[in-house]
This record gives C-alpha cells, structure tokens and sequence, in this order.
C-alpha cells in the first residue's frame, strides 16, 4: 500500500524558513503529481502548490507565490516543500498528497485531481 | 474559482440518506468533457481522503453507499444510508484551474 511519511512537527520563528518533506516509494514517484495543503487550526483546506517529478512541472497557488518553492528528488523519491518569511499566520498542519495528472492542450500534464493518497500532516507553529 | 457548498452543517440519522451541494461560480466542465470537481472526507483527527474525482468516479475501496452527480457549476454529494463512520467534514475541490477547496460541510450524527 502506498504511503506518504512526512517529516515531524517544527516550531519557527517568525522571519525563518520551513522546509517540509514528504517521502514515498519509487513506483509511487511517477506520472502522479505532488501537492501540499495547509490547515489552520480550526479552519478549512487551502493548496499551496505542486509538482510532477517527471517533468519537474510545478504550479502554486497565487497567494504563495515568492514564498514556497516545491521540489523533488527522485534518487530519494522524496518531495520538499519550502516556505519563506514565515509568520504567526503559516500556523498550521501541513500535508502533501499524491495525485492523478491529465494533459492540457499543449500535450503536457496541466491538470492535478484525485489526491488520492495523504501524508500524516506536519504540524507547524510559528512563534517567537 | 470560488466553491460554496451547503448545508455547512448536517446532523444525520444513522441508516438514512444525506445530501451536500457543492457550487462553482465557473463551469468545471472541460472541453474534454470531464468535469473538475472531487470530493474529500476529513474524518475527526485524519488526514483527508478522497471519495469522487472527476465529478462522479469513486475512489479506489470507497464504499458504493457515496456517489458524485452534476455538472458545469452544480454538483452533489450522496450518502445512500449513513453509518456512524461517516462523521467528519467533506470538502469540494475544483481542479480546473489550480486547485480550491470549498468551505466544508460538518456532518455528524443527531
């Protein structure tokens, strides 16, 4: 059965750098996408961004842009999330989910759906 | 994109049917005729899981009790009989264009 491990919960400061990961097996690794999504405490879903390792393709979310970078090793078949200037607001569990992809009209993988296996979640708390 | 769905909460009877709405203010349905709507299940203390992609196909080991109708920017979620398992918060997600979840809907029993 395929499965996402994450790495464990942190504690920032405000201004720091966070980086998340999220590991799977090889055969998992490919022609699927990869995305993370946060939860704030007591609060709904929200994506932050993704990538297909294949094609080292990745999309994210406008309000992120700048701030998370998302990457992935296949030697390791691992998938990072990087988010900068953190602040008391970046509180939140963090997950990566493994996904369908389907082509867009360029031919290439456009569209992510079907997250159809999730990582634990990372807690995250941003303090001082 | 934005996704409203409604009820936001919903006390259910064990063994009695249940329905969600899930709204877009765009057409989910592509040129290719697939519909960009999924729906999650985030049972208390889980990670989400997935029950319908693309509008209307279950999941991989989810029970048939679930299914997934609509389409363009009308969609919804059916529980034919609930069991006490059911209880969580079920989102929408549109993946036409990046990806949004909806609110959520909170079901728990009566």
């Amino acid at each position: 059965q395929v499965q996402l491990v994450q790495s464990g919960s942190e504690v920032e400061k405000p201004g720091s750098s966070l980086k998340v990961s999220c590991k799977t097996s090889r055969e998992s690794f490919t022609q699927r996408v990869f995305i993370w999504v946060r939860q704030a405490p007591g609060q709904g879903l929200e994506w932050m961004g993704g990538i297909i390792p294949k094609y080292a393709s990745t999309q994210y979310a406008q309000k992120f842009q700048g701030r998370v970078t998302i990457t992935a090793d296949e030697s390791t078949s691992t998938v990072y999330m990087e988010l900068t200037s953190l602040r008391s607001g970046d509180t939140a569990v963090y997950y990566c989910a493994r996904g369908k992809i389907m082509v867009g009209v360029t031919g290439l993988p456009h569209y992510y759906y079907g997250m159809d296996v999730w990582g634990q979640g990372t807690t995250v708390t941003v303090s001082s | 994109f934005v996704l409203t769905q409604s009820p936001l909460s919903l006390p259910v009877t064990p063994g009695e049917p249940a329905s969600i709405s899930c709204r877009s203010n765009q057409s989910l349905l592509h040129s290719n005729g697939y519909d960009f709507l999924d729906w999650y299940l985030q049972k208390p203390g889980q990670s989400p899981q997935l029950l319908i992609y693309l509008g209307s196909n279950r999941a991989t080991g989810v029970p048939d009790r679930f299914s997934g109708s609509g389409s363009g920017t009308d969609f919804t979620l059916k529980i034919s009989r609930v069991e006490a398992e059911d209880v969580g918060i079920y989102y929408c997600m549109q993946a036409l264009q990046s990806l949004t979840f909806g609110p959520g809907t909170k079901v728990d029993i009566k």
